[in-house]
């Protein structure tokens, strides 16, 4: 069965902190993998995606991947208040037009 | 509005009825698809599809379930006969046509609420 694993929290970081959330995913034929932002009550909204190997950053947000150990990453930096959400990490399992998703990881930021 | 648009936002049905959910996707997105996220549980994707075509249907129950896209309109998805276990947030998603990865941004989601 194809999965995606997320630790589901809550991940509680300090105002300013690196946060870091991380996602498995079980099919070795996955190809694009993305990052989305959930609020309570609210829509997913799309932050990142990545298919190569490597770090991809965009802003605060840096993903990261590593498709040998079948991991994938999202670092914020100088996280603030606004950045508490649930993360979903997604994984394109049907060649460009299923996500499966993860149960998402909470995060909280502290002042 | 240039985004994906959903409606209703919120959908109250008894037992035995039936919901229709329609989706527009975002302008110049031609590939819809559909998620469900039952309470305290992750999203699952139910159907892709692009005009007038079903694309995949493997998420989409067997039974009292259907969805179409046709050539004119937004994307409907139907659920006949409701039941209580069908009370959940029903999200359309949007991409655009060729050359993956398919970025899928969601729309703001119909509440499903069955009594």
């Amino acid at each position: 069965q194809k999965e995606v694993e997320q630790n589901s929290g809550p991940l509680s970081v300090p105002e300013g902190a690196i946060a870091s959330l991380n996602c498995t995913y079980s099919d070795r034929g996955s190809q694009s993998f993305f990052w989305y932002r959930q609020y309570s009550g609210k829509s997913p909204e799309l932050i990142m995606f990545i298919y190569s190997n490597g770090d991809k950053e965009d802003g605060r947000f840096t993903a990261q991947l590593n498709k040998a150990s079948q991991y994938v990453s999202l670092l914020i930096r100088d996280s603030q208040p606004s950045d508490s959400a649930t993360y979903l990490c997604a994984v394109d399992t049907g060649g460009g037009n299923k996500l499966t998703f993860g149960t998402g990881t909470q995060l909280k930021v502290e002042l | 509005n240039a985004g994906v648009m959903q409606n209703p936002r919120h959908l109250v049905r008894r037992r035995g009825q039936e919901a229709r959910l329609r989706c527009s996707p975002m302008k110049g997105h031609s590939h819809v698809y559909w998620y469900r996220q039952l309470p305290e549980e992750g999203l699952k994707f139910m159907v892709y599809l692009q005009k007038e075509n079903i694309i995949d249907e493997s998420g989409m129950p067997k039974e009292r379930f259907s969805a179409e896209f046709p050539k004119e309109g937004p994307s409907i998805l139907r659920i006949q006969q409701v039941v209580r276990g069908d009370s959940a947030a029903y999200f359309c998603a949007s991409s655009k046509a060729g050359g993956a990865p398919y970025e899928q941004y969601f729309g703001p989601g119909t509440r499903l609420t069955v009594t």
